[in-house]
C-alpha cells in the first residue's frame, strides 16, 4: 500500500525553466511534509518542507505547495539549473510518529 | 549544520561474514535515528526506528536477529548485518532528527556487497 505516490517517475526541463514535481498521499493523518535530493550513491538532502497548517513554503528558488483537500503537494524550482539533475523524493509523516513515509522518486533532468 | 556521518561507505565482504556500519549526527544530538534500505531505481524503505537508550522498533518484515541495532549514545547508532548473505547486498542509510519537528538528516550511505 503507497500512501505516498510520485506517478511520475522522470522529468526532463531546460535550464532556466520551471520544474514541477508532483506527490500524492493518501493518509490524511499526514501533517509535515518534506522534499529531499538525492543523487547516486549519495544519502538524500533535505531541501524543503510544509506543515499541513500551511499551504506554502518558500526558500529561494524551492517553493513547495500543499493542497490538502486534494492530498497532494508539489515542488516547484525556478530557474532549474543543471545541478538540480537529481532523483526528487517526497515524503510525510504524521500523528506522534517521527519515521518518514517515502515517495518512489522523481528523476529531474535539467538540459542546457 | 545538521550534518550525519555514515561509516564505512563501502563494504565488500564474504558470505557469512557481520557488517558492521556506524551512523554519527556529528553537531546535533540525536533523539531518533532511522535505517533505511534502497534497491536499485527503487525508494527507500525504512528498516527500523531506534531511540537512544531503548531498543530499535522493526519494520513488519525486517528481521530484527539479522539486523543488528544499537543505539547507545546521542549521537552514535550502529547497524550490524549478522551473517551476510548476497541478498543482503543493498545501499543502506541512516538519517538522524534531533526534535521532532526538524527534518530528518541523512548520511551518504553504505554500499554493501556480499560475495
Amino acid at each position: 500500500d503507497q500512501q505516498v505516490k510520485q506517478n511520475s517517475p522522470s522529468l526532463s526541463v531546460q535550464e532556466g525553466r520551471i520544474s514541477i514535481l508532483n506527490c500524492d498521499y493518501t493518509n490524511s493523518m499526514f501533517d509535515y511534509f518534506l522534499w529531499y535530493k538525492k543523487y547516486p550513491a549519495e544519502g538524500p538532502t533535505f531541501l524543503i518542507s510544509i506543515s499541513s497548517i500551511k499551504d506554502k513554503n518558500e526558500d529561494g528558488r524551492f517553493t513547495v505547495f500543499l493542497n490538502k483537500s486534494a492530498k497532494h503537494l508539489s515542488l516547484h524550482i525556478v530557474p532549474s539549473q543543471p545541478g538540480d539533475s537529481a532523483v526528487y523524493f517526497c515524503a510525510a509523516r504524521g500523528g506522534t510518529a517521527s519515521k518518514l513515509t517515502f515517495g518512489t522518486g522523481t528523476r529531474l533532468q535539467v538540459t542546457l | 549544520g545538521a550534518v550525519v556521518s555514515q561509516h564505512p561507505s563501502w563494504v565488500i565482504c564474504k558470505s557469512g561474514t557481520s557488517v558492521k556500519i556506524e551512523c554519527r549526527s556529528l553537531d546535533f544530538q540525536a533523539t531518533t535515528m532511522f535505517w533505511y534500505r534502497q534497491f536499485p531505481k527503487q525508494s527507500l524503505m525504512l528498516m527500523a526506528t531506534s531511540n537512544e537508550g531503548s531498543k530499535a522498533t522493526y519494520e513488519q518484515g525486517v528481521e530484527k536477529d539479522k539486523f543488528l541495532i544499537n543505539h547507545a549514545s546521542l549521537t552514535l547508532s550502529t547497524l550490524t548485518v549478522t551473517s551476510a548473505h548476497p541478498e543482503d547486498s543493498s545501499f543502506y542509510i541512516c538519517s538522524a532528527v534531533g526534535e521532532r519537528h526538524q527534518p530528518q538528516h541523512f548520511g551518504d550511505g553504505t554500499r554493501l556487497s556480499i560475495l
